[in-house]
């Protein structure tokens, strides 16, 4: 099985700063790798895909990079809807998601 | 308008079945793979079966597999689960969803709002 390791898994920030979130696989995944965005009582919400693909509809605010077993999510600067639970998904073989990372409110 | 919605959910004894289903609507159903996700409350997320556009092709993360039973029916545009032998571990939100444009190994564009099954005697 293909383990995702994300952190950090709580991060505090301030609307306006730069966040980045890491997620690591137990093993290569290429770029088949998918970011998510939930909110308290609601259903995940698909932002890239394909590592660094953004969702349509989704602000350019967020971006993905990465390849192999490494990729990183960037929010350039942080809005007060961006506040939420992010998680990273491979779809390389079979999918799993990482234990996700909750961005609060500093 | 494009969506999916889920049914089906509630509280049944350790050992106990239920069915849940997810209504599509606002796009071909037939010519989209689906998934189930499940989510315990406060926790994370978990895969737990897909099925592509036939029911020939299914997969299954281990924990549930040989208990539940993912089906589709193309001509209601409806998703099942069929679960079997519920343990206190399947309590969760269960969510459906579909998975992006053509082929299998693909991430999962529109969700639905989930369904809560609880487990418990």
């Amino acid at each position: 099985d293909i383990q995702m390791t994300q952190s950090p898994s709580t991060l505090s920030a301030s609307v306006g700063d730069r966040v980045t979130i890491t997620c690591r696989a137990s093993q290569s995944i290429s770029n088949r790798l998918a970011w998510y965005q939930q909110k308290p009582g609601k259903a995940p919400k698909l932002l890239i895909y394909k590592a660094s693909s953004l969702e349509s509809g989704v602000p350019s605010r967020f971006s993905g990079s990465g390849s192999g077993t490494e990729f990183t999510l960037t929010i350039s600067s942080l809005q007060p809807d961006d506040f939420a639970t992010y998680y990273c998904q491979q779809y390389d073989y079979y999918w799993t998601f990482g234990q996700g990372t909750k961005v609060e409110i500093k | 308008e494009v969506q999916l919605l889920e049914s089906g959910g509630g509280l049944v004894q350790p050992g106990g079945s239920l069915r849940l289903s997810c209504a599509a609507s606002g796009f071909t159903f037939s010519r989209y793979a689906l998934t189930w996700v499940r989510q315990a409350p406060g926790k994370g997320l978990e895969w737990v079966s897909n099925i592509i556009v036939s029911d020939d092709l299914t997969y299954y993360a281990d924990p549930v597999k040989g208990r539940f039973t993912i089906s589709r029916d193309n001509s209601k545009n409806t998703l099942y689960l069929q679960m079997n032998s519920l343990r206190a571990e399947d309590t969760a939100f269960y969510y459906c969803a579909r998975l992006k444009g053509v082929g299998n190994y693909v991430p999962f564009d529109l969700w639905g709002h989930g369904t809560l099954v609880t487990v418990s005697s």
